[in-house]
Formats: structure tokens, C-alpha cells, sequence
């Protein structure tokens, strides 16, 4: 089945430092979202990519949609306390089709 | 506000009982969902409706049965509850196959 592979599993960083991750996957996605997730709420979308290649910015964030369309990352600089929670990718192969999300990242933030 | 609403937030019960989860958005979408996360944080649609037709089924036990009285709402109801469906449900919903906005989540407990 479709599977992504999200890494690192976690970080505990330093406040101020800033953080990458990465999705990665067999399989070609159309679309590639980064959302995230703190304690007793929902996912809540952060970016969306739908062009290989594509970069977007909202805010300290940045995500990149690869050109292969199999793999995307977020950056996250100079981050903050309020940045902690565990941040998903998802992938969808076409319109119509099911969002896949990774297993996510757990951030932690000393400050 | 405008968001994706669930009821209840908690829900603890015994194995063997019936409930019913509900969701409401008031975001004008069309395609609503039900997203189950484990204890290991792991995402994973169950259903999908558009325009209240049943659109992605996954291989969920038909204990679980959807049920969408009309694009706003979508409703989750469970039959013979057994411990390994303790987990937290999410509804989410979008317009067409766009983003999807999730709500803020059911925590189930199977006792």
C-alpha cells in the first residue's frame, strides 16, 4: 500500500535552532501537505504543495515539494516554544484519491 | 466560528455497548471524513462522503457504520464496541478534494 516515511521520529531542540524534516515515499504524490498537531486538538494545515518543485513560505515555515514528486520537507527557523507538537505529512497520489499520512514528528523545544 | 465541530469530546464505555459519534461543519464543504489515530499517533481515514455518498471505504469492521443526513453533518455510529477501538476519531472535511480542515477530535475509551 501507499506508505510515507516521515523523519526524524522526534526532536528536542534548542529555542532558537532551526528544524528540518522529511517525507519520503515509493510512490508519486500530486499534492503534499504538512500539518500539525498539538496535545488535544486536531491536525491543523500548515502548507500545501501541488507543483513538483514547488517552495512555499507561511511565515518561519518552509516547505519544498520535490521534483522527483516522491519526497517533500518542512523547515521550521529560529523556532519558538509555541512550535512544539507533532508535525504530519500527507501525500495524495490524484484528485479523488485519499489523503496518506506519515507516522510524524514529535518537536520539543527547550527554551 | 466557522470550524469543524465533534460531540462528544470524550466518550468512555464499556465493551460490548453501542455509540455514536457526531460531526458539523459550517464551512460550506462538500466532503466530509472520519480519521481514526492510534496510541502511536498513526492517521488513517476510515470514510469518506461527498455530498452525502459514500465515496472511501476502507477496510474498516462493519461494526462502524457512517451515516449523512446531509453535507454539514457526518455522523460516526459504532455497534459492540471492543477495546482495540479505543482511540481518538477525527472528522475533517473540504471542498471537493482541496484541503482538509479537521475538528478537534473524540477520545474513545473501551473499558
Amino acid at each position: 500500500g501507499q506508505q510515507l516515511n516521515q523523519s526524524p521520529q522526534s526532536m528536542f531542540i534548542q529555542e532558537g535552532e532551526d528544524v528540518s524534516m522529511n517525507c519520503t515515499s515509493s510512490s508519486i504524490f500530486n499534492t503534499w501537505l504538512w500539518y500539525k498537531q498539538e496535545p488535544g486538538e486536531g491536525p491543523v494545515l500548515l502548507i500545501a504543495l501541488y507543483k513538483a518543485g514547488e517552495l512555499t513560505s507561511n511565515g518561519r515555515l518552509t516547505a519544498q515539494f520535490g521534483i522527483t514528486r516522491k519526497d517533500s520537507f518542512l523547515n521550521i527557523s529560529a523556532s519558538i516554544p509555541s512550535d512544539v507538537g507533532i508535525y504530519f505529512c500527507a501525500g495524495q497520489r490524484s484528485y479523488g484519491n485519499k489523503l496518506v499520512f506519515g507516522a510524524g514528528t514529535i518537536l520539543r523545544v527547550k527554551s | 466560528d466557522t470550524a469543524v465541530s465533534q460531540t462528544p469530546k470524550y466518550l468512555v464505555t464499556q465493551m460490548g455497548n453501542d455509540k455514536s459519534i457526531k460531526c458539523e461543519q459550517n464551512l460550506g464543504h462538500d466532503t466530509m471524513y472520519w480519521y481514526k489515530q492510534d496510541s502511536k499517533k498513526f492517521l488513517k481515514i476510515m470514510f469518506s462522503y461527498n455530498n452525502k455518498e459514500l465515496i472511501i471505504n476502507e477496510t474498516v469492521p462493519n461494526r462502524f457504520s457512517p451515516k449523512s443526513p446531509d453535507k454539514a453533518h457526518l455522523n460516526l455510529h459504532i455497534n459492540s464496541l471492543e477495546l482495540g477501538d479505543s482511540a481518538v476519531y477525527f472528522c475533517a472535511s473540504s471542498r471537493g478534494n482541496n484541503e482538509q480542515f479537521f475538528g478537534p477530535g473524540t477520545r474513545l475509551t473501551v473499558l
